[in-house]
């Protein structure tokens, strides 16, 4: 079983609409987790991070964590062009100072 | 403040040949974490280092290796290179690895 998944792309959304992805994590303990974008052939750069159960807003973003479920997901509102992008889930371990990641899911905005 | 650096961004190599990279952290940040990115296999840890001490290692073979200087500044190691090694290669730093990482712009490296 992977550290963590991502659920599959590629995910193709109209300009406006709501995009969303979701990532299941396995380390029980895991107390971080991180969504970034990443453009082709650029580095991934961080959108939020969340570390307690909930939702956490920022502009047109949302992460949202539910550990008993070993659950995040991140909705893209008002979705735009320049969404278009390989989204990473990726997740602390409990005691082991490396942040896995999941193979990603891209996003295609059609305008 | 300025953001992680990396040099070289771009690096051609043969076969068998060693290659060294090196990575600038974010001021004050002492956690440095280099990771290798292929089309097939995504994102892949390598190492993670902290105040000059490796604290978690990667499934990669013996010939990755690296090192943290005392002002932060980490350097990764690829020795014998072989084809499968071309990928691109991200340094992350943050004030603690389970802390946000910070990625710099990478390092592709080609091995002809």
């Amino acid at each position: 079983q992977k550290e963590v998944e991502q659920n599959s792309g590629p995910l193709s959304v109209p300009e406006g609409a709501i995009a969303s992805l979701n990532c299941t994590y396995s380390d029980r303990g895991s107390q971080s987790f991180f969504w970034y974008r990443q453009y082709s052939g650029k580095s991934p750069e961080l959108i939020m991070s969340i570390y307690s159960n909930g939702d956490k807003e920022d502009g047109r973003f949302t992460a949202q964590l539910n550990k008993a479920s070993q659950y995040v997901s991140l909705l893209i509102r008002d979705s735009q062009p320049s969404d278009s992008a390989t989204y990473l889930c990726a997740v602390g371990g409990s005691n082991d100072y490396k942040l896995s990641f999941g193979a990603g899911t891209t996003v295609t905005v059609r305008a | 403040k300025a953001g992680v650096t990396q040099t070289p961004r771009y690096l051609i190599k043969t076969r068998g040949q060693q290659v060294t990279l090196s990575c600038s952290p974010i001021s004050g940040h002492r956690s440095v974490s280099w990771y290798q990115q292929t089309p097939g296999q995504g994102l892949q840890f390598l190492f993670e280092y902290f105040s000059e001490t490796q604290r978690n290692k990667g499934n990669f073979p013996g010939r990755f290796s690296g090192r943290q200087f005392s002002n932060s500044r980490s350097e990764m190691n690829v020795s014998t290179l072989e084809l499968g090694d071309s990928a691109l290669y991200l340094c992350a730093s943050s004030s603690r690895s389970e802390e946000t990482q910070y990625f710099g712009p990478g390092t592709r490296l080609l091995v002809l």
